[in-house]
């Protein structure tokens, strides 16, 4: 079974330029995370899919990014227009649907921006 | 707000031998679920064991386990046998119960585990 899909890995861009993330979650998840770790801190959660619905979206930074889960399926992470503190590594996770249990998320290997 | 801490930021152990990392959180809650997830070089985070609040034993996974102590708020990871495939960035993580309508997981700031042949 495929296991969380990130593109691209890396990324440049330059300030006030537009980047897109995607993430591609296992096969049969309801649930997608975001979420981003800055140079040396720790990993912050971004926001919640249960399907196509944004379910929470409390750790999003600012009106800057925009994720969307059309069709339920993979996910998009757009940042516009990127800013220097944007700069870190993005995760997407996905897990089943939880009813009773952990809901372990299973993550993507994540994609770095660098924003110069 | 839950918080999780690791207070080491970086360790290290010989091949072969057994090496503790320490976590400590900080809750109101008293059903919720604890995480150690591993992050080798090649970047790609994989879950290593998880443990859940209402049970008492010390989850086991091979060569990892944990020391739950659900008063101290502590949850460390013991990897004994430490192999070079275990050298990594090691992440402690916390999640509420899914009842209480928030499960993303919250993250320490990590421990980097060097394994020294």
């Amino acid at each position: 079974e495929a296991g969380v899909t990130q593109f691209p890995s890396h990324s440049v861009i330059e300030k006030g330029q537009t980047v897109t993330l995607r993430c591609d979650p296992i096969s049969g998840h309801d649930n997608l995370y975001w979420y981003r770790r800055v140079m040396g801190k720790e990993i912050k959660f971004l926001l919640h899919f249960v399907k196509e619905s944004k379910q929470d979206e409390s750790g999003m930074p600012n009106n800057r990014f925009l994720a969307e889960r059309t069709g339920g399926t993979y996910s998009t992470l757009k940042v516009q227009p990127a800013e220097l503190e944007d700069s870190g590594v993005y995760f997407c996770a996905s897990s089943q649907e939880i009813a009773t249990g952990p809901g372990t998320q299973y993550f993507g290997p994540g994609t770095r921006l660098l924003v110069l | 707000a839950q918080t999780v801490t690791q207070s080491q930021p970086e360790m290290s152990v010989q091949e072969a031998e057994t090496v503790t990392l320490s976590c400590t959180y900080d809750t109101s809650e008293s059903d919720y679920y604890l995480f150690w997830y591993k992050q080798p070089p090649s970047r790609q985070m994989i879950l290593v064991i998880r443990q859940e609040a209402y049970k008492q034993q010390n989850a086991t996974e091979n060569r990892f386990s944990v020391n739950f102590q659900k008063a101290a708020k502590s949850f460390s990871l013991k990897i004994s046998d430490s192999q070079l495939g275990d050298a990594a960035m090691y992440f402690c993580a916390y999640r509420s119960p899914e009842y209480s309508g928030n499960t993303p997981l919250v993250f320490g700031k990590g421990t980097r585990l060097s394994v020294i042949a």
